[in-house]
């Protein structure tokens, strides 16, 4: 059984950058896409990209494009997900959430507990 | 972008039967999931590649996918039901995750 743990809580001051971390455990890392799903106060689920981390390379949504930067560390099994220029809007839980097999394009197995981010002057 | 409709809430009495659609340009070509999401949790997947149970979900979570709607049926509906639940699909005319615009559900 794969866990998932994020580290906690963020308060952010608008324009500047915050950086979520997501560690794997039980699992084979190296064998896994990572994705980071984030969900607004009352809103629903958002895809922001992910990445496979034996490949390195990440994949996008177009709406975070240039703002957001997905990375792995294959030596410590953790994920991170860092989202610059922050704004109000950005206040939300961010997951991240593991597909089985090398591949972003399929379902979500296991979740991480979620973090909130608030961004606020 | 591809965009995934549901209708805002279902509700339904203990014992029947719940449908929860989700709308879709030809999503029927499409591998659909379902996710169940409890207030305060994380979503659980429920149902995936259109209608198969990951282990640990009840046989009352079901799932059918056709035309243009794909919908998610839950059978004797009980209390611990009560969640929002979310279908998603991949799009890969612009190669993102795209999630349904969500469904509450309420046991009556």
């Amino acid at each position: 059984q794969v866990q998932l743990v994020q580290s906690g809580a963020e308060v952010k001051k608008p324009g500047s950058s915050v950086k979520v971390s997501c560690k794997a455990s039980g699992g084979t890392f190296s064998s896994y896409a990572i994705s980071w799903v984030r969900q607004a106060p009352g809103q629903g689920l958002e895809w922001m990209g992910g990445i496979i981390p034996i490949f390195g390379t990440a994949n996008y949504a177009q709406k975070f494009q240039g703002r957001v930067t997905i990375t792995a560390d294959e030596s410590t099994s953790t994920a991170y997900m860092e989202l610059s220029s922050l704004r109000s809007e950005d206040t939300a839980v961010y997951y991240c959430a593991i597909t089985k097999g090398l591949t972003v394009t399929t379902y979500f197995d296991y979740w991480g507990q979620g973090t909130l981010v608030t961004v606020s002057s | 972008s591809y965009v995934l409709t549901q209708p805002p809430s279902v509700s339904v009495a203990p014992g029947q039967t719940a449908r929860i659609t989700c709308g879709g340009n030809n999503i029927g070509s499409k591998s659909v999931h379902w996710y169940q999401q409890k207030p305060g949790q994380a979503p659980v997947l429920v149902v995936y590649d259109d209608s198969d149970r990951p282990s640990g979900i009840p046989e009352r979570f079901s799932g059918s996918n056709s035309g243009n709607t794909a919908t998610l049926t839950i059978s004797r509906v009980e209390a611990g039901d009560e969640a929002d639940y979310y279908c998603q699909v991949w799009d890969s005319s612009s190669d993102h995750k795209v999630f349904g615009t969500g469904t509450k559900v309420t046991v009556l």
